[in-house]
């Protein structure tokens, strides 16, 4: 079947810390993978996607290369920022109107 | 603003009882999906439309049954709420190119509780 794992929450950093929250798939075809954000209170924005292997997704500071290698979209960010606290979800899809979603990591960044 | 919008935000309600929860959307998307957000699973898919008058099953459809008569309206209803249907429900819409939907535009989510 087709599936998402993510790195289990909560993470908690100082500002300006490095970040990466690891995601691994699973997949019958050759799909399309994405990083969502969810602030509190809020529905989820995309963050950055990708399409194909080797392409990287980049904004707002963050980066996820697709690794067909390795089955990953691992997200980072050189240096976070408190208003980057929020809950990170790594999600893909293969024909385009199917989605599946990991189970979210939540980060705090405290001053 | 572009945006897309679901009501109610909240609602408590008790089993069996019939409901509706409404999603709108102003950008003409063609595409249009329902999600739940339960702690520990993340968001799983319930049912999505690719266009007026077609729909199909997500990852959780038992229990749930979706309309598409206009292109702007996708609503969720809920013939016989059970406990187990207690979550945070999340509409969304996108653009559908090339035989893919696009970006997806979320709703700002309806908690229900039903006891």
């Amino acid at each position: 079947g087709n599936s998402v794992t993510q790195m289990e929450g909560p993470v908690t950093l100082s500002e300006e810390a490095f970040l990466t929250i690891n995601c691994t798939y699973t997949a019958t075809g050759y799909p399309s993978l994405f990083w969502y954000v969810q602030y509190p209170g809020e529905g989820l924005q995309l963050l950055l996607k990708a399409t194909k292997a080797d392409d990287k997704g980049s904004n707002k500071g963050f980066e996820a290369t697709y690794r067909k290698e390795t089955t990953s979209f691992h997200l980072e960010k050189g240096s976070v920022q408190v208003s980057d606290s929020a809950v990170y979800f790594c999600a893909l899809s293969l024909t385009g109107n199917q989605f599946y979603f990991g189970t979210g990591t939540s980060l705090t960044v405290i001053p | 603003e572009a945006q897309v919008t679901q009501n109610p935000r909240y609602l408590i309600t008790v089993t069996g009882k019939k409901l509706t929860v409404t999603c709108s959307q102003n950008m003409n998307h063609e595409y249009m999906s329902w999600y739940r957000q339960d702690p520990g699973l993340g968001l799983r898919q319930i049912y999505y439309s690719m266009n007026v008058e077609v729909t199909d099953k997500g990852d959780v459809p038992e229990g749930y049954k979706v309309s598409r008569k206009e292109k702007r309206n996708f609503p969720l209803i809920l013939e016989s709420p059970s406990p187990n249907q207690t979550s945070l429900y999340f509409c969304a819409s996108s653009l559908f190119r090339a035989q893919r939907s696009d970006t997806q535009y979320f709703g700002p989510g309806t908690r229900l509780t039903v006891l």
